[in-house]
């Protein structure tokens, strides 16, 4: 079935730092791709829509230029978390729509901002 | 996408069926019904999905009431492995969002 890779897994960055976290759609070619974030005891919260070749959607609330979304190949979108504050420390989940069961995610990338 | 409800958790011993609830009354017609289920710090994990059909994989059962205002998931043969986060969603799919409720915690006891 379809895969899709998340790294990494895990990162600490210091505050006022930015991260890249990137996800690959290994078997498959996706025009869409769905990023979620996600904090302690919640559910999986959407922060925007990647989009291969265009810009992305972004859903209400959701800083556009704090996270950047780059969706340059039909196998690659990147989260950039731009100077990361503690507050912005949470699990962050990528998804695709990849076969005929629809959306698969990926491992989630677990965020600390010390 | 229509809203979904779930119970916020129920338990279930080792070995026995588990079968969790979900009410979509606002159901489009051209919606599914998906479940996914989310273990401790992992992504989401795709369970099944249907239109109005009952649907049935290696992993568990769906069954949709006539009207499709509810489903219920079935895990026939529950296993400590089972012990989740189970969310129901309903989409159009294709390229549509999935917009997650807060989902049911199922614990399987020994």
């Amino acid at each position: 079935g379809a895969v899709v890779s998340q790294h990494p897994s895990r990162v600490i960055c210091k505050s006022g730092t930015s991260v890249k976290i990137e996800c690959r759609s290994l078997d498959f070619q996706a025009t869409t791709m769905f990023w979620y974030r996600q904090f302690p005891k919640q559910s999986l919260m959407l922060m925007a829509t990647s989009n291969e070749g265009s810009k992305a959607t972004y859903e209400q609330g959701v800083e556009k230029d704090k996270f950047l979304i780059n969706h340059a190949s039909l196998t690659l979108s990147t989260l950039t978390v731009t100077s990361a504050h503690p507050e912005d420390s949470s699990f962050y989940i990528c998804s695709a729509n990849g076969d005929r069961h629809g959306y698969t995610f990926g491992s989630g990338t677990r965020l600390t901002v010390v | 996408d229509a809203k979904t409800t779930q119970p916020t958790s129920m338990d279930c011993a080792e070995g026995r069926a588990a079968n969790l609830p979900c009410n979509h009354s606002t159901i489009s017609g051209n919606e599914y019904v998906y479940w996914y289920r989310q273990i401790h710090s992992q992504g989401p994990q795709y369970i099944i999905h249907g239109l109005k059909n009952n649907e049935t994989n290696e992993m568990a059962s769906l069954i949709i009431t006539e009207d499709r205002k509810s489903s219920t998931l079935i895990l026939p043969h529950a296993t400590l492995r089972d012990t989740a986060v189970y969310y129901c969603i309903v989409t159009t799919g294709a390229n549509s969002k999935l917009t997650f409720g807060k989902g049911i915690t199922l614990s399987v006891r020994p």
